[in-house]
């Protein structure tokens, strides 16, 4: 299977704990994309890197969030000091910059802070 | 910022029936794509409609977009419960997806 893969798929963690998740992009898309989804609601878009430039930050992603990709490939998200209100499910996406740059997600990584 | 509002917010229906689902803003849309979404699963992409009163259909799903690119509507023939799902609807002006809350289906065997 060639699609977006992030691990893990499922984290329960204690409040003021530190979480990292990974994204696996589908190989030749240089673009990634890190949304948020909450119960009830669409996901909201956090972050995204062309290659291993972060180019843009949402007001949604507090300092507390942290996202890297070292070297354009796998990404990781790392929320420190978790608090409740960080409980959702965390998306990752991936596109090419040529054609038309359909966004392809991976399955998510659900969170849920105790 | 696009408003984007879907409704219903829910839809509960029995295997075989039709069912119609909305998108609508504040603001025209450069062009609209649609998602479904399973439990415990990303967003899969339906369609994108790019075109005032274009019409694409899908098997049973039929995607529609107003003539003034400000609404969307996504309408299934003879449901299955395989259809069921989160319906999200995102406009495509931006390198990043906008999406609205969504419309949660499901149908019933």
């Amino acid at each position: 299977d060639t699609g977006v893969s992030q691990d893990p798929r499922h984290k329960i963690t204690k409040r003021g704990q530190n979480v990292t998740f990974r994204c696996d992009p589908i190989s030749e898309h240089n673009r990634l994309y890190w949304y948020r989804q909450t119960l009830g609601q669409g996901p909201e878009f956090l972050t995204y890197f062309q290659n291993e430039a972060q180019l843009e930050k949402s007001r949604l992603l507090s300092d507390r969030f942290s996202a890297e990709r070292p070297k354009g490939s796998f990404s990781t998200l790392e929320i420190q000091r978790t608090e409740q209100g960080d409980s959702a499910m965390y998306l990752c996406a991936s596109s090419m910059t040529s054609g038309d740059g359909t966004q392809y997600f991976g399955p998510g990584t659900r969170l849920l802070v105790l | 910022t696009q408003l984007l509002e879907q409704s219903p917010q829910f839809l509960s229906i029995q295997e075989g029936e039709n069912l119609t689902v909305y998108c609508n803003s504040s603001s025209v849309f450069s062009s609209l794509q649609w998602y479904r979404q399973e439990p415990g699963e990303g967003p899969v992409l339906l369609v994108t409609v790019v075109t005032g009163g274009e019409v694409k259909k899908l098997k049973r799903l039929t995607f529609q977009f107003g003539d003034a690119r400000k609404d969307s509507s996504l309408h299934i023939t003879a449901a299955q419960p395989g259809d069921t799902g989160l319906y999200l609807c995102a406009p495509t002006n931006d390198y990043k997806l906008s999406f609205g809350a969504g419309t949660t289906v499901t149908v019933r065997a």
